[in-house]
């Protein structure tokens, strides 16, 4: 079982549109989560982090952390053509503090 | 900006050569986190660094792969000899302290022959 999961897509959603990213997780002892944003030949930037149960909006962006269910997800609301690239599930385990990176989701906003 | 420095920004070689990648973290973040990353996956640890010590290198190929940080600093991952699955895009994180938000460098894309 890998540590990070994610449903590497493609996905594909309309400009103006939500798209919704989910990630899960297995060890339940994990305690810091976080969203990359990853452009096409370039490094992942971070977008948001997520420390507790429910949900953090930052602009556009909302992230949603379940760890009953140990599972991430990110909200994009109002999506645009810009918005499209590779989305990466980071989260630290807390034990050795190791972070393990998801394979991503890649998503395409259509105009 | 404060932002990781990574060189070279590309580096095409041929198999069984040497390679450097040079990464100055931000200034004051203890930690420095080294990552392999092959195309359409995620990032993979090499080796981690607080201050100018390895605390996890359980993934470096340690037969050809090297990585330090003397100072506490900046860090040079080695790789002798290269081999063609080794192409792939080397990318530096620093945090101000381990499980901390990471900020990557730009990366290094390393093309081997």
């Amino acid at each position: 079982q890998k540590e990070v999961e994610q449903n590497s897509g493609p996905l594909s959603v309309p400009e103006g549109a939500i798209a919704s990213l989910n990630c899960t997780y297995s060890d339940r002892g994990s305690q810091s989560f976080f969203w990359y944003r990853q452009y096409s030949g370039k490094s992942p930037e971070l977008i948001m982090s997520i420390y507790s149960n429910g949900d953090k909006e930052d602009g556009r962006f909302t992230a949603q952390l379940n760890k009953a269910s140990q599972y991430v997800s990110l909200l994009i609301r109002d999506s645009q053509p810009s918005d499209s690239a590779t989305y990466l599930c980071a989260v630290n385990r807390g034990t050795g503090n190791q972070f393990y990176f998801g394979t991503g989701t890649s998503l395409t906003v259509i105009p | 900006e404060a932002e990781v420095a990574q060189s070279p920004r590309y580096k095409i070689t041929e198999k069984s050569q040497a390679v450097a990648f040079w990464c100055d973290p931000i200034s004051g973040h203890a930690t420095l986190y080294w990552y392999r990353q092959i195309l359409g996956q995620g990032p993979e640890l090499l080796v981690q660094f607080q201050d100018e010590s390895v605390v996890d290198d359980s993934q470096l190929p340690k037969d050809r792969f090297s990585a330090e940080r003397l100072k506490g600093v900046d860090s040079t991952l080695k790789i002798q000899p290269a081999e063609l699955g080794d192409s792939a895009m080397y990318l530096c994180a620093s945090s101000l302290a381990a499980g901390q938000v990471q900020y990557f460098g730009a990366g290094t894309r390393l093309s081997v022959l």
